[in-house]
């Protein structure tokens, strides 16, 4: 069965730097894009970005274009997200959710189970 | 960005009923919509994709409908299970962009 799973919760200082990570199992790695939402405490969702399996191609929002990166390591088939100067709007449940390269819908049909992010000084 | 605004924000309704929760896109998006239900503590779960096409496994009492800018979500004989928050989804174009977020409270 498809299963995500992402990193445990973490706190982090203003200013650093956090890396999430997303293994996953139960499909075919290449045949689906990865993508980053994040859910800030009691609000909506937001997309960050996403990455093809295949060639590691990128595409960020506008809104965290120099702050973030998003790699996979297709050898241990799990995806990465790393977002630089954390600030404390940073605070918030991070999910990966992937999407059928194939099917042109871009809907998000399996999701992670989320990682808790915490930024405070 | 596409803009996706979602009414209503919150809702109140009792077990049987129906109800419909809708998103207007601020530009045409054709039927690249989706709908998530979302229970507390958990993540997004997806219910309905292309506007309207149901997700396997997702029970039929949910439906989608809609293309170009304005779109529903339809939950018919609502069930004690159902009482959640609703997201719709826009995947037209990146970046992609949710609505707000419909609360569905019992009555």
């Amino acid at each position: 069965q498809v299963q995500l799973v992402q990193s445990g919760a973490e706190v982090k200082r203003p200013g650093a730097s956090v890396r999430v990570s997303c293994q996953t199992s139960g499909y075919t790695f290449t045949g689906y894009s990865m993508h980053w939402v994040r859910q800030a405490p009691g609000q909506g969702l937001e997309w960050m970005g996403s990455i093809i399996p295949n060639n590691g191609a990128t595409t960020y929002a506008q809104k965290f274009e120099g702050r973030v990166t998003m790699t996979r390591d297709k050898s241990i088939i799990t995806f990465y997200l790393e977002l630089n100067n954390l600030r404390s709007d940073d605070t918030a449940m991070y999910y990966c959710a992937r999407c059928d390269l194939y099917s042109g819908y871009g809907d998000f049909d399996f999701w992670g189970q989320g990682t808790e992010i915490t930024v405070s000084s | 960005d596409i803009q996706m605004t979602q009414s209503p924000s919150s809702l109140s309704a009792s077990v049987g009923d129906r109800v419909t929760i809708t998103c207007r896109a601020s530009q045409s998006i054709m039927n690249y919509v989706n709908w998530y239900q979302q229970i507390p503590g958990k993540a997004p779960n997806l219910l309905i994709y292309s506007a309207s096409k149901l997700q396997s496994g997702v029970p039929s009492r949910f439906s989608g409908s809609g293309s170009g800018t304005d779109f529903t979500l339809t939950i018919n004989s609502l069930r004690p299970e159902d009482f959640a928050t609703y997201f719709c989804q826009q995947s037209h174009s990146t970046p992609y962009t949710f609505g707000q977020g419909t609360k569905l409270a019992i009555k």
